[in-house]
């Protein structure tokens, strides 16, 4: 199984671009999350969505956007960059079985925002 | 609100020593901790867990016990090997049905470790 796959891996992007960042998931998996991972900070998560056709806000959502059409695809978009969004972008997914279940991550997008 | 709190890094052991880092959450209810490592260049991997107090999660030499008393999950090792060099993350996560496994992480602690 490929597990989370993410596209692209790199972006360079010029301030006022847009993009979109793909995560395809081939686990059947409810919970998808996208995060962003900065220096000295962490994960934090942007949006995350429970299910087909919802998405809901985590605690970075400002200048992001997200839909989830199909239940294995989480699409996070960025309308207009800004320096700001330069960072690692991970998406993760998890089974509704249990509270508990483990979230699995993909292998990242690095995203330069010049 | 929920947090975090990792030991400061980055850490440099010598390969065999013995390893700590301490992890310290505040959390409203009884969450689920975690540790997931971050390999160079790739996504995260869960470490171990523990989902409730004075369990121990174990994986691959690691270990952690879930104190409630103390608000603790550090994270062990008896003896470190050049391929542990990797950023540690430790992360809680609420039950409750509104949560939806949201993972709350720390800052992440970097391991390096020299033959």
């Amino acid at each position: 199984n490929a597990g989370v796959t993410q596209t692209p891996k790199f972006r360079v992007l010029k301030t006022g671009q847009s993009m979109t960042l793909l995560c395809a998931q081939d686990m059947n998996h409810e919970y998808m999350y996208w995060y962003r991972q900065d220096p000295g900070m962490g994960l934090r998560l942007i949006h995350y969505s429970v299910g087909e056709g919802t998405t809901a806000k985590g605690e970075v959502p400002d200048g992001y956007n997200v839909s989830r059409l199909k239940k294995q695809n989480f699409l996070l978009g960025l309308e207009s960059a800004a320096p700001s969004q330069t960072s690692v972008y991970f998406c993760a997914s998890r089974g509704l079985a249990a509270i508990t279940d483990t979230q699995y991550f993909g292998p990242g997008t690095r995203l330069t925002v010049l | 609100g929920d947090s975090v709190t990792q030991m400061e890094g980055p850490v440099t052991l010598s390969e065999e020593a013995f390893l700590t880092i301490n992890c310290t959450y505040t959390a409203t209810g009884y969450p689920s901790l975690f540790w997931y490592v971050q390999y160079p260049g790739e996504g995260l991997q869960l470490l171990l867990k523990a989902t409730k107090a004075d369990d121990k999660g174990s994986n691959k030499g690691f270990e952690a016990t879930y104190r409630k008393e103390t608000t603790s999950f550090h994270l062990e090792k008896g003896s470190v090997q050049v391929s542990d060099s990797a950023v540690y993350f430790c992360a809680l996560s609420l039950a409750g049905g509104t949560s939806y496994g949201k993972l709350t992480f720390g800052q992440g602690t970097i391991l390096t470790v020299h033959p």
